[in-house]
């Protein structure tokens, strides 16, 4: 099994610019969630998706769009990104509800100029 | 959002000496306590988490304790190897189905 894996692994954007970064898991999780890790900030939830079909906003949801058309993928949209998002974002996805035990992707350096 | 405050943000330690991180939360209704660690570049892992029934628990050189009542958790890592060396994140549950995290500690191992 792959676990969980992200695309792309690095990008770079221009301020306006828009962009879509890809998560997908091959353990038949319900849950799943986006995470922006920021220097001293530790890990932020943007967004979460509780099954196919279904997103929730977390605690910095401002400037990011989610979908979840296909219960294995999660994707993350950027409409018009700004320096702001720089970032690395970790994409999660778990099984269990009670207890939340948390699969992470190898991550997504952002940078936007 | 609930907050979840971890403390120190730095740690250094010699080689086979304990390490001691500290969290606080502040949901009551959190019943579910994990620590992660990150490594330079790496993805966060989880290394030892604990469940709202249970007050401490072990695995090798790592414990984790929890006191509800006061609403702090913390991490115990006993004859630190240099390998232990990475950022350490504590982690309270929220709403059944998502975990708010701390700030992160870095822990440095010195040989």
């Amino acid at each position: 099994n792959a676990g969980v894996t992200q695309t792309p692994k690095f990008r770079v954007l221009k301020t306006g610019q828009s962009m879509t970064l890809l998560c997908a898991q091959d353990m038949n999780h319900e849950y799943m969630y986006w995470y922006r890790q920021d220097p001293g900030m530790g890990l932020r939830l943007i967004h979460y998706s509780v099954g196919e079909g279904t997103t929730a906003k977390g605690e910095v949801p401002d400037g990011y769009n989610v979908s979840r058309l296909k219960k294995q993928n999660f994707l993350l949209g950027l409409e018009s990104a700004a320096p702001s998002q720089t970032s690395v974002y970790f994409c999660a996805s778990s099984g269990d509800r009670l207890y939340n035990e948390q699969f992470f992707g190898p991550g997504t350096r952002l940078t936007v100029l | 959002g609930e907050n979840v405050e971890q403390h120190p943000s730095t740690l250094s330690v010699q080689e086979g000496d304990s390490a001691v991180i500290k969290c606080t939360y502040s949901d009551s209704a959190s019943n579910y306590f994990p620590w992660y660690k990150q490594e330079l570049g790496k993805r966060p892992q989880l290394i030892i988490d604990i469940r709202s029934n249970v007050g401490e628990k072990k695995d090798q050189r790592i414990a984790v304790t929890l006191n509800k009542t006061a609403k702090h958790f913390s991490l115990h890592i006993t004859e630190t190897q240099p390998e232990d060396s990475a950022v350490y994140f504590c982690a309270a549950s929220i709403g059944g189905y998502a975990l708010n995290f701390g700030k992160g500690t870095s822990l440095l191992v010195t040989p």
